[in-house]
């Protein structure tokens, strides 16, 4: 089946400063990658996701990079706030509607 | 989107006993999913729930310790049975939403049930 690596496990930044979240993954069939933002006690909230036909994404200070030749894809937080400490989670999916998810990355901005 | 909402919040249960959630969506959907996802860890697929036919688990996950119901297009159930210690967890249903109401391969995910078992 399908596995997704995602990278750093915990990532601390300076508040403005930019944040970058890296996955790889392992089914070439896999078309879809989505980012979910999970605040402690929280449901996983959908950020960006990306399909296989682009090569990039992006709202507002979010943006979402892939390669489908090296299989990963990237996520950039742009001047980044304390509001965007949460953990992120990468996922990867096909065409039957399953998702693999990443381990997730802490992201702590720091004031 | 869509409003999800899951029944219970929380629950502490015994050893031994089993425990019923519920998931309600607000509009029809085709596919809804059921997670684990365990203290401090990622999310981890259990089943895909489909209304008219039995659900379809991953490897690890069994039908007779994790039952599903899909009786219509807005409600599912998932039985954690005869619970020990070790399905303490957090269970998120998810459903699969597209813009203008059409199938899609995006998730949207309910709030969660925390069930300690002790």
């Amino acid at each position: 089946g399908e596995n997704v690596e995602q990278h750093p496990s915990t990532l601390s930044v300076q508040e403005g400063d930019s944040a970058v979240i890296k996955c790889t993954y392992s089914d070439s069939a896999s078309n879809y990658f989505p980012w979910y933002k999970q605040e402690l006690g929280k449901r996983p909230q959908l950020i960006i996701d990306i399909r296989s036909n682009v090569g990039e994404k992006k709202d507002q200070r979010i943006a979402v990079t892939l390669n489908k030749t090296a299989k990963h894809f990237s996520l950039h937080i742009t001047e980044t706030q304390p509001e965007d400490s949460a953990v992120y989670f990468c996922g990867s999916g096909g065409s039957n509607y399953k998702l693999t998810f990443g381990k997730g990355t802490l992201l702590t901005v720091n004031p | 989107s869509a409003v999800i909402s899951q029944k219970p919040s929380r629950d502490i249960c015994q050893r031994g006993t089993s425990l019923t959630i519920q998931c309600q969506v607000d509009s029809q959907v085709t596919m809804m999913f059921w997670y684990r996802q365990q203290p401090g860890q990622s999310l981890t697929l259990i089943a895909t729930a489909n209304q008219g036919s039995e659900a379809t688990y991953e490897s690890g996950f069994v039908i007779d310790k994790f039952p599903i119901s899909r009786p219509n297009l807005t409600f599912s159930t998932l039985t954690v049975s005869n619970m020990s210690p070790e399905d303490s967890s957090i269970y998120l249903c998810s459903v699969e939403r597209g813009a203008s109401g059409t199938s899609t391969d995006t998730q949207y995910f309910g709030p969660g049930t925390r069930l300690t078992v002790l």
